[in-house]
């Protein structure tokens, strides 16, 4: 079955900087991966859908890539903020949603 | 418009006892499920829905059932609760499988003691 695996250790950035997260799967390419971000106590809220065929998709910014050769995601987040601080889950779009573990972020001042 | 509203919030059962933890979606969404988040483990699919009056199990289904009688609701049941329960429990809605956002409630944090 298809697994997602992201890095479980937290990711410590200086404000300001690019803050690069990863997602990588097993088995099949998936035809659409998904980025969600999650604060404590809540659910997670979508941030960003990549397509097989797109090798790269922005929204403001928010960067993601998607390498199928790589078996790869990576997640960006240029000129990072305090607030960007969360954790950040991948996840593979098939039957449902396959999540990988999540990614903590945090960005210090 | 309220999104995905789950109740309740917090809740302490008793080894042995049943619940019913309810999920309701104002989206008209087909697709319904639910999720269990461990720490250390990510979200874990539970049960989940394609439309009404279909249902089908995810990746750890023992322990809980499910119905789907309306688009709206989709409430998962716990049995006989187990201390191995205790977790937040997640559902999310979406209006297709694949290529949409899906919309997750605020979670209910459950202990069974």
């Amino acid at each position: 079955s298809q697994k997602i695996e992201q890095n479980s250790e937290a990711l410590n950035i200086q404000e300001g900087k690019t803050a690069t997260l990863t997602c990588n799967y097993t088995n099949y390419s998936p035809a659409y991966l998904q980025w969600y971000r999650q604060d404590p106590g809540r659910g997670p809220v979508f941030l960003l859908l990549i397509r097989e065929n797109e090798k790269e998709k922005r929204k403001e910014r928010l960067k993601v890539t998607f390498d199928t050769t790589l078996k790869q995601s990576l997640f960006h987040i240029t000129a990072s903020q305090p607030a960007d601080s969360a954790t950040y889950l991948c996840a593979n779009a098939g039957n449902m949603l396959t999540f990988g573990g999540g990614t903590r972020l945090m960005v210090k001042p | 418009n309220a999104g995905v509203t789950q109740t309740p919030k917090f809740q302490v059962l008793k080894t042995g006892q049943s619940m019913t933890l309810q999920c309701a979606q104002d989206m008209n969404h087909e697709y319904m499920s639910w999720y269990r988040q461990d720490p250390g483990m990510g979200l874990r699919l539970i049960h989940y829905s394609v439309g009404a009056g279909i249902t089908d199990q995810g990746e750890v289904p023992n322990g809980y059932n499910v119905s789907r009688s309306t688009t709206e609701d989709f409430p998962l049941r716990l049995l006989s609760a187990a201390p191995s329960q205790t977790s937040v429990y997640f559902c999310a809605s979406s209006s297709r499988q694949l290529d949409t956002e899906a919309f997750f409630g605020q979670g209910t944090r459950l202990t069974v003691v």
